[in-house]
């Protein structure tokens, strides 16, 4: 057990819909990541919060938003669904976020189907 | 952009041969290079990391190897065991400025009896 939780486990929903993911980050981890894994694909950057801030982007779609809250947890928000958008979801944590880089913290993943 | 590639895609070996994964990364202000392990249904596990300042890692079976100069990194696994079999990430970043945690594309081990 990483320590890292992620809700919902599974999500299927339809096209256009919109649906949230919540991460609960390892106590005391400061940051926050979130990742995109599609069917043999590898992890997909998408965006990186450190201590409520943004600190980094990747290839996030304007269609999706993530913000973290002041209890240091994150939701990921998916909008206008697309079938491409099907993939496993992860949020990983980590202590630091600025000069120290270490280990990431993988939650178990979030499996979105979109029909 | 940062960008790390991973070889190869797939790799097959017997119980007890040794396995070897590739990687090479864009951005030469890395400076951090995680190997992470995901097993069947479960998030990335880290399982050894090299800092620039070092050559080579070593932990029981598996070690690292760093060559800057080249922007590749190694991972090999010893006397391997099914149990090895998994998908293998290798990923850079940076402990200064803007911070990414870039992942290679993934190397799936198959280790057979």
């Amino acid at each position: 057990d990483s320590g890292v939780t992620q809700t919902p486990k599974h999500l299927i929903t339809a096209t256009g819909q919109r649906v949230t993911l919540r991460c609960s980050p390892r106590s005391g981890d400061l940051s926050v990541y979130w990742y995109q894994q599609s069917l043999d694909q590898g992890l997909q950057f998408l965006i990186q919060y450190y201590n409520g801030e943004e600190r980094a982007k990747g290839n996030i779609l304007e269609r999706f938003s993530a913000q973290q809250f002041p209890d240091l947890h994150s939701e990921l928000n998916l909008s206008s669904l697309e079938l491409g958008d099907s993939a496993l979801y992860f949020c990983a944590s980590s202590v630091a976020g600025g000069q120290n880089t270490g280990e990431l913290f993988f939650g178990e993943g979030s499996r979105l189907t979109v029909l | 952009g940062e960008n790390v590639e991973q070889h190869p895609s797939t790799l097959s070996v017997q119980e007890g041969d040794s396995a070897v994964i590739k990687c090479t990364y864009s951005d030469s202000a890395s400076n951090y290079f995680p190997w992470y392990k995901q097993e069947l249904g479960k998030g990335p596990q880290l399982i050894i990391d090299i800092r620039s300042n070092v050559g080579e890692k070593k932990d029981q079976r598996i070690a690292v190897t760093l060559n800057k100069t080249a922007k590749h990194f190694s991972l090999h696994i010893t006397e391997t065991q099914p149990e090895d079999s998994a998908v293998y990430f290798c990923a850079a970043s940076k402990t200064s400025g803007t911070y990414k945690y870039i992942f290679g594309t993934g190397t799936r081990l198959k280790v057979l009896a």
